[in-house]
């Protein structure tokens, strides 16, 4: 079975600072990849989904962007943190072509910017 | 994807099952209905799936209605680690592999002891 690892589990960043999250996958290939956001006291939200290497979908315009330099890899960055940029950051990885597979996903960044 | 809906809170007692509803009216034939759970602080828990039938697991149980507008999801022995917020997602239909998850606001579960 898959397991996603990310890290680090928590952060506290400066306004302005940069910002990389990183997340690898075991136990797939291939795998379609995602970040998710859930800001305090709110549901999900998709940010980025990638089907494959170097391919970046943006769900919602933001100060955000992600990358994926390997197949099993995925990170999320910014040059310059806002404070709407706290939350919690999860990774999530399932297989491509089939809507009968699920998502497994991370135990997640929290993310505090101060 | 299709909208569900979902109480925003149930309360249930230890030991005892507890029934998740929701309503998914606008589904399509080829969209799977999924649930997850997110315990405080943690990732989303992948739980279970079906399309047409009935589904079963070492976690859960999956009612879907003949008509498909309406699932349920039975704890069926529930305990105070249950407690968590339960997402009903529908998912799939026609646009190519992009597979995505699109949460909504889920059910908060509180197991009573």
């Amino acid at each position: 079975s898959q397991t996603i690892h990310q890290w680090p589990a928590t952060l506290v960043q400066p306004v302005g600072s940069p910002l990389s999250l990183e997340c690898t996958v075991e136990g797939t290939s291939n795998p379609n990849l995602y970040w998710y956001r859930q800001a305090a006291g709110r549901g999900l939200q998709l940010l980025f989904y990638s089907v494959g290497i170097g391919q970046i979908s943006s769900e919602v315009p933001q100060n955000l962007s992600a990358s994926r330099p390997q197949d099993r890899q995925f990170i999320l960055s910014s040059k310059k943190l806002l404070l709407s940029d706290s939350g919690f950051y999860l990774c999530a990885s399932g297989g491509r072509s089939s809507y009968n597979s699920p998502l497994h996903f991370g135990n997640g960044t929290r993310l505090t910017v101060t | 994807d299709a909208k569900t809906t979902q109480p925003p809170s149930m309360d249930c007692a230890e030991g005892r099952a507890a029934n998740l509803p929701c309503n998914h009216s606008t589904i399509s034939g080829n969209e799977y209905v999924y649930w997850y759970r997110q315990i405080h602080s943690q990732g989303p828990q992948y739980i279970i799936h079906g399309l047409k039938n009935n589904e079963t697991n070492e976690m859960a149980s999956l009612i879907i209605t003949e008509d498909r507008k309406s699932s349920t999801l039975i704890l069926p022995h529930a305990t105070l680690r249950d407690t968590a917020v339960y997402y009903c997602i529908v998912r799939g239909g026609y646009g190519g592999a992009t597979n995505k998850l699109i949460f909504g606001t889920g059910t908060l579960l509180a197991v009573q002891p």
